[in-house]
């Protein structure tokens, strides 16, 4: 079936430093599948951090990155400064357009120490 | 942006107990989904809706029921609450057929004792 694996929090890293959190896919029944990051602070829902629909492609926002690379499976969030307030759950996913679900990673954890 | 509520933000009850989880989207998305959030798990999907009056199964739908009354809401009914339903539930939505970007709304958190 389809999957997301992203890496087992938490994460913690001190404000400053750079940061990536992995995250793998298996998409055996979509046959294009949109990747995304959601992003979950304390006490909120999750948002949308990032999306991309196209393998080879990089989004960006906030000041982080990700690129779907189709070859490795992979789609590994990177941002190069943390801050404190980047401190939230960040979720690994995939997409089908076509039924519209979407396959969840466990979600990772960080902590960003001022 | 889409706006996307749930009430109650927590709630306690007791085994064989009825709960219901409220959710309400303003902005006229038509999907509407139910997920729970469990430690080690992703989200896992119960039940979604395409529109008022519809209902689909999801991943994990045992021991709950949902009914979607109006384009707005979609309520999610435990009728003999268990400890294993214990979790935390986010409510989201999205927008038209083939739109698999989703709103949340910020969850309610179960304790089922």
């Amino acid at each position: 079936g389809d999957s997301v694996t992203q890496t087992e929090g938490p994460v913690t890293v001190s404000e400053s430093e750079s940061l990536i959190i992995n995250c793998t896919y298996s998409a055996t029944s979509i046959a294009y599948p949109n990747l995304f990051w959601y992003v979950r602070y304390p006490g909120e829902g999750l948002q949308l951090l990032l999306k991309v629909i196209t393998a080879g492609q990089k989004g960006s926002s906030r000041g982080f990155e990700a690129t779907y690379n189709k070859e490795t499976t992979s789609f590994h969030l990177q941002k190069a400064s943390v801050q404190e307030s980047d401190s939230a759950v960040y979720y690994c996913a995939l997409g089908d357009h076509n039924t519209n679900k979407v396959v969840f990673g466990t979600g990772t954890r960080l902590q960003v120490l001022p | 942006e889409a706006a996307v509520t749930q009430s109650p933000r927590n709630k306690v009850t007791v085994t064989g107990g009825n709960v219901t989880l409220s959710c309400r989207q303003t902005n006229s998305h038509n999907y509407m989904y139910w997920y729970r959030q469990d430690t080690g798990h992703g989200l896992r999907l119960i039940h979604y809706s395409y529109g008022a009056g519809n209902l689909q199964i999801g991943d994990v739908p045992d021991g709950y029921k949902a009914t979607r009354t109006t384009q707005e809401d979609f309520f999610l009914l435990l009728e003999l609450a268990s400890p294993s339903q214990t979790s935390l539930y986010f409510c989201a939505s999205s927008d038209q057929d083939r739109e698999d970007t989703q709103y949340f709304g910020p969850g309610t958190r179960l304790l089922v004792l």
